[in-house]
């Protein structure tokens, strides 16, 4: 059964205080690794795609790389601004669906 | 920059009574979906569309019906609202290929009571 696992499921950080987020998955046939993110009464917001392992992706504060197991949100000195829940999902080949994770709720303290 | 548009953001129904959750997208985006969102499960897929006069069931389909009215819009509707159906439904639209990122609305909060 395809299953998509992220952890911790609560962080909370002081601003500057770098973490990483993990999203562990087992899918049939990875066609894509997806990572979201959430604010309180908003949908989903798009942050990256990654495709195969080795792969890595930056925006801003946030890097995202790619195992053949798991997919890790590195968060380097962050903000306050920077809290909210990520998600991450795979796409699976066999299933042709993308499956969610439970998310990380990540909090940044001033 | 719309995106997609859900409506409405909120609603409370009673048991048994029905509604039409309407959703539409100005990307020219081929392919829309429709999740639910419940504490500690994640997004669980209801129904998707493929492209445009096409629609299969996703990972819970139960208690739900869909309509691609055309390219730009997708409605989900709830024949006889049940309890269990108290959620925060979300639509999804996506280009071409299938592992092309899904865009997301911002909901709508049901509740049934």
């Amino acid at each position: 059964e395809d299953q998509v696992t992220q952890s911790p499921e609560a962080l909370r950080l002081q601003e500057g205080e770098s973490s990483s987020l993990n999203c562990s998955y087992t899918v049939s046939g990875l066609r894509g690794l997806f990572w979201y993110r959430q604010d309180p009464g908003k949908g989903p917001e798009f942050l990256f795609t990654l495709y195969s392992a080795g792969e890595e992706k930056e925006k801003e504060r946030l890097k995202a790389t790619l195992t053949k197991k798991e997919s890790f949100l590195h968060i380097t000195a962050p903000k306050p601004e920077d809290s909210a829940t990520y998600l991450c999902a795979a796409h699976s080949g066999g299933a042709q669906k993308l499956v969610f994770g439970q998310g990380t709720r990540l909090t940044i303290n001033p | 920059n719309a995106g997609v548009t859900q409506t409405p953001k909120f609603q409370v129904l009673k048991t048994g009574q029905s509604m039409t959750l309407q959703c539409a997208q100005d990307m020219n985006h081929n392919s829309m979906y429709w999740y639910r969102q419940d504490p500690g499960m994640g997004l669980r897929l209801i129904y998707y569309s493929a492209s445009e006069g096409t629609t299969d069931k996703g990972e819970v389909p139960n208690g739900y019906n869909v309509s691609r009215l055309n390219k730009r819009e997708f409605s989900l509707r709830l024949e006889s609202a049940a309890p269990s159906q108290t959620s925060v439904y979300f639509c999804a639209s996506s280009g071409q290929a299938r592992t092309e990122p899904q865009h997301f609305g911002d909901g709508t909060r049901l509740s049934i009571l």
